[in-house]
């Protein structure tokens, strides 16, 4: 059972560029949240998704950022028009279920350089 | 509003001692914390959930333990090995339709020879 896959692990973009990020979440996994953490700081949520419905982006920039997780497919996070600022590893999450006893099992990350 | 909070000074200490990394909360009771490793430019992984009623959980070399009157949770170490150094995570999992698993800002552990 593979883990959880994101791609691409480094992507470079230049300012204005849109950047799109994958998350394959584990096999028999409908939950998937996203993460921000910028070097020597702490993991910050941005967006819970399960198949289909946001359930929670109150960590989501409202402007230039959008999450997806369709019915088929990797959950997607959307970067347009990204600026320096947007630099940072991004990482997601999946569980199998909600529940405060319930591990979540994270990605490699992709790390966003806006140059 | 809820908070998850670590220490963020980094904890340095010697080979075969004990490292302690405290987890305080505070606005809120969880009903469980959990903590996790995370090696520099990956992912954090899960090492051990704790349930308020109980007041410690122990696995191989590591302990944790929770205090629901100080609002408190320690993670142990017990013979700590160069391997271990990393940073530590504490994070909670709320529930209900805007569930989601926030964490403390992390304690980086560097052991040495």
């Amino acid at each position: 059972n593979a883990g959880v896959m994101q791609n691409p692990r480094h992507l470079v973009r230049r300012r204005g560029q849109e950047a799109r990020l994958r998350c394959s979440p584990m096999k028999g996994h409908s939950h998937v949240y996203w993460y921000r953490q910028l070097p020597e700081e702490g993991l910050k949520f941005m967006v819970y998704l399960q198949k289909e419905n946001i359930i929670d982006e109150s960590g989501m920039p409202k402007e230039r950022f959008s999450a997806e997780f369709p019915k088929e497919g990797p959950s997607i996070l959307r970067i347009q028009q990204v600026v320096r600022g947007d630099s940072a590893a991004y990482f997601c999450a999946s569980s199998p279920l909600i529940a405060e006893n319930t591990e979540a099992f994270f990605g490699q990350g992709t790390r966003l350089t806006v140059v | 509003s809820q908070k998850i909070e670590q220490n963020s000074e980094a904890l340095n200490i010697q080979e075969g001692k004990t490292a302690t990394l405290t987890c305080n909360y505070t606005n809120y009771s969880p009903a469980y914390l959990q903590w996790y490793r995370q090696d520099p430019g990956r992912g954090p992984v899960f090492l051990l959930l704790i349930r308020e009623n109980e007041k410690e959980k122990r696995k191989e070399r590591l302990k944790v333990t929770f205090d629901t009157t100080l609002k408190q949770s320690l993670f142990h170490i017990t013979a700590s090995q160069p391997a271990d150094s990393a940073t530590y995570l504490c994070a909670h999992l709320g529930t209900g339709t805007a569930s989601k698993l926030t964490f403390g800002t992390g304690t980086r552990l560097q052991v040495t020879l």
